[in-house]
């Protein structure tokens, strides 16, 4: 598939080691964000998404926190693995129902060497 | 269970011309959004279908337009196509719109020549 990930920000890490990938937001007001994950070729995936009201959440190898202060969002990727390989973005939406698009950031991405 | 669909995955067109994409929402899912993904940025949203009717809409002009269907599957119509429409088409499909529960499709790579 066609690569999404020309020109973006990389970070490269080695398998096992941690990843911590940032976002920087823009708009104070939103609800929610959400971390996607996109490989090349396919669409985004869902990864974990944490509202407003909450600093931290964390999922399976994954966390997400969030610092309202200063408008920044990370994702954390623990012993990450080589299928981790992809191009990340962040995503910021507000309420929710039938208006619910989504404002992505420009994106990470992540290259994990064996 | 059936994923987003989306037809075709590739199309070249050429300025000027009209093109129709087409997105088969995930089994449940009553809503549908349209996003473009140039080469290298993150998703823009184009707009969003709910219950067959257009209820939120991005920064596109006109020449985009849409439609849902009864069984919520949708098209995407671009008209007069310009050389920066290029991109990747995504359709993500959601209950009530709910972004937690979007479902992404794989999109098209439309080229315009």
């Amino acid at each position: 598939g066609e690569s999404v990930g020309l020109h973006l920000p990389t970070l490269s890490v080695q398998e096992g080691d941690n990843s911590i990938i940032n976002c920087a937001y823009s708009n104070s007001a939103s609800d929610y964000f959400i971390w996607y994950k996109q490989e090349s070729g396919k669409g985004p995936q869902f990864i974990i998404d944490i509202r407003s009201n909450m600093d931290k959440r964390q999922g399976q190898r994954v966390t997400v926190l969030l610092n309202k202060t200063v408008k920044h969002l990370s994702l954390q990727i623990a012993a990450t693995q080589p299928g981790d390989s992809a191009v990340y973005f962040c995503a910021e939406g507000m309420g929710g129902g039938s208006q619910g698009n989504l404002i992505f950031g420009k994106g990470t991405k992540l290259s994990v060497k064996p | 269970e059936t994923g987003v669909t989306q037809s075709p995955t590739h199309l070249i067109k050429t300025r000027g011309q009209q093109v129709t994409l087409r997105c088969s929402s995930q089994s449940g899912h009553n809503t549908v959004s349209w996003y473009q993904q140039a080469l290298g940025q993150g998703p823009q949203f184009i707009f969003q279908y709910y219950r067959e009717e257009e209820n939120g809409r991005g920064n596109f002009p006109p020449r985009f337009s849409g439609l849902q269907f009864p069984n919520y599957s949708s098209e995407l119509n671009v008209n007069a196509l310009e050389l920066d429409d290029s991109a990747l088409y995504l359709c993500a499909s959601s209950l009530e719109g709910l972004p937690r529960g979007y479902t992404f499709g794989s999109g098209t790579r439309l080229t315009v020549v």
